[in-house]
């Protein structure tokens, strides 16, 4: 079945301590990118990826990181986490780019206290 | 920059009611234009999508026809369910390379 992967689904975490959410595609796509989703602020980019070892920001990269050592992987991590980072995440991804329907994870809601 | 801007919510409608959602945008080129939906906790579903002006996208009953000289993309459906209670996102893609711009959502509850 073709899916895009998020783990963990949720998570409770404190200020400070570096995370990191996975995201894996099994559909061989180019582009990936990650989302968060806050109330009244409907979806914002953080990072995209074209391709293996291409990444670039989004909208409100500020605070993350991510890698595309793989074309199946792209993780999104938190090097150090504060409380406005609290969200909900999505990863996506398609065929070759965002002019592209996206497939998305089934989300990692994030509770950084 | 490219903006999409949908009607505020939250939208109730009885079954079998008509549906329009308003979506208008701002780009400098010349964008694809989409609708996802997302069903309780679950991820963004595309339900449609137009790539030039006057294409009209459409899937399980829901329309919207790219419309250059209005700059929108509403969303319609003649006969809505209780199963479509749902959040729907208007997006905008001006190039492959440039961020997804959605809007900021419409919640649509259908009551039976």
């Amino acid at each position: 079945e073709a899916q895009v992967t998020q783990n963990p689904r949720y998570l409770i975490t404190v200020t400070g301590k570096k995370l990191t959410v996975t995201c894996s595609q099994n559909m061989n796509h180019e582009y990936m990118s990650w989302y968060r989703q806050d109330p009244g602020l409907g979806l914002r980019q953080i990072y995209y990826s074209m391709n293996v070892e291409v990444t670039d920001k989004g909208d409100v990269p500020e605070g993350y990181k991510v890698s595309r050592k793989e074309k199946r992987n792209f993780p999104l991590i938190l090097e150090s986490p504060s409380p406005n980072q609290t969200s909900l995440y999505f990863c996506a991804s398609s065929y070759k780019d965002s002019n592209q329907p996206q497939h998305f994870g089934d989300g990692t809601r994030l509770s950084i206290l | 920059g490219d903006s999409v801007t949908q009607m505020e919510g939250p939208v109730t409608l009885s079954e079998e009611a008509f549906l329009t959602i308003n979506c208008t945008y701002t780009a400098t080129g010349y964008p694809s234009l989409f609708w996802y939906v997302q069903y309780p906790g679950e991820g963004l579903q595309l339900l449609l999508k137009a790539t030039k002006a006057d294409d009209k996208g459409s899937n399980k009953g829901f329309e919207a026809t790219y419309r250059k000289e209005t700059t929108s993309f509403h969303l319609e459906k003649g006969s809505v369910q209780v199963s479509d209670s749902a959040v729907y996102f208007c997006a905008l893609s001006d190039q492959g390379n440039t961020p997804l711009v959605f809007g900021k959502g419409t919640r649509l509850s259908v009551i039976a």
